[in-house]
């Protein structure tokens, strides 16, 4: 079935440091692929999504590359701020409901 | 759109009272979703609606959780009787599913204690 695979964390960088939380899927068909963010004490947001192979999905100086030869999507930011402090999630679309991946906990200190 | 509202947003309890959440989905939404959300288990799919109808209920814990949905703008989960290991936060989704695409809206969840 399908199946998403995120990197573990908790992830802790410094402030404008460069962030790269991995995330591979398993999946029949062309699925959606999301990137839903958390923030302390709230719900999931979906931060950005790709549809197709290829798409770029981007979204407050994030980015992901949906790949379809290598079956990832792994999220990027280049320089972090104190305010990205929050719980990423990687989601697999495609049917009627998503499958989560287990979240990265990202803390970015000044 | 207010986005998927959910109430209440904290709820205590004592052991082995009803507990009853309640969820209004994003109007037009065709999907509903119920998560739990625990440190320990991350984010559980309890169960979910099409159109009003459970289509997938695998997800409950067991026969103390039960989930409705009445009519398109309302869903509730009720907990009965609730026990310390139920405590955590309950999230609502929604969703339009158009064959490929289905992001999921989440609301801000309910937070549920029982002592």
């Amino acid at each position: 079935g399908n199946s998403v695979t995120q990197m573990e964390g908790p992830v802790t960088l410094s402030e404008e440091a460069f962030l790269t939380i991995n995330c591979t899927y398993t999946a029949t068909g062309y699925p959606s692929l999301f990137w839903y963010v958390q923030y302390p004490g709230e719900g999931l947001q979906l931060l950005l999504k790709a549809t197709k192979a290829d798409d770029k999905g981007s979204n407050k100086g994030f980015e992901a590359t949906y790949r379809k030869e290598t079956t990832s999507f792994h999220l990027e930011k280049g320089s972090v701020q104190v305010s990205d402090s929050a719980v990423y999630f990687c989601a697999l679309g495609g049917s009627e409901k998503l499958v989560f991946g287990k979240g990265t906990k990202l803390t970015v200190n000044p | 759109d207010a986005g998927v509202i959910q109430s209440p947003r904290h709820e205590v309890t004592e052991m082995g009272q009803e507990v009853t959440l309640r969820c209004k989905p994003i109007s037009g939404h065709d999907y509903l979703f119920w998560y739990r959300q625990t440190m320990m288990r991350g984010l559980e799919l309890l169960i979910y609606f099409n159109n009003n109808v459970p289509i997938d209920d695998s997800g409950m814990p067991e026969d103390r959780f039960s989930a409705k949905m009445p009519n398109a703008s309302f869903s509730t989960l009720k907990i009965q009787p609730s026990e310390p290991r139920d405590s955590a936060v309950y999230f609502c989704a929604s969703s339009f599913f158009s064959g490929r695409y289905n992001e999921q809206f989440f609301g801000p969840g309910t937070r549920l204690t029982v002592l």
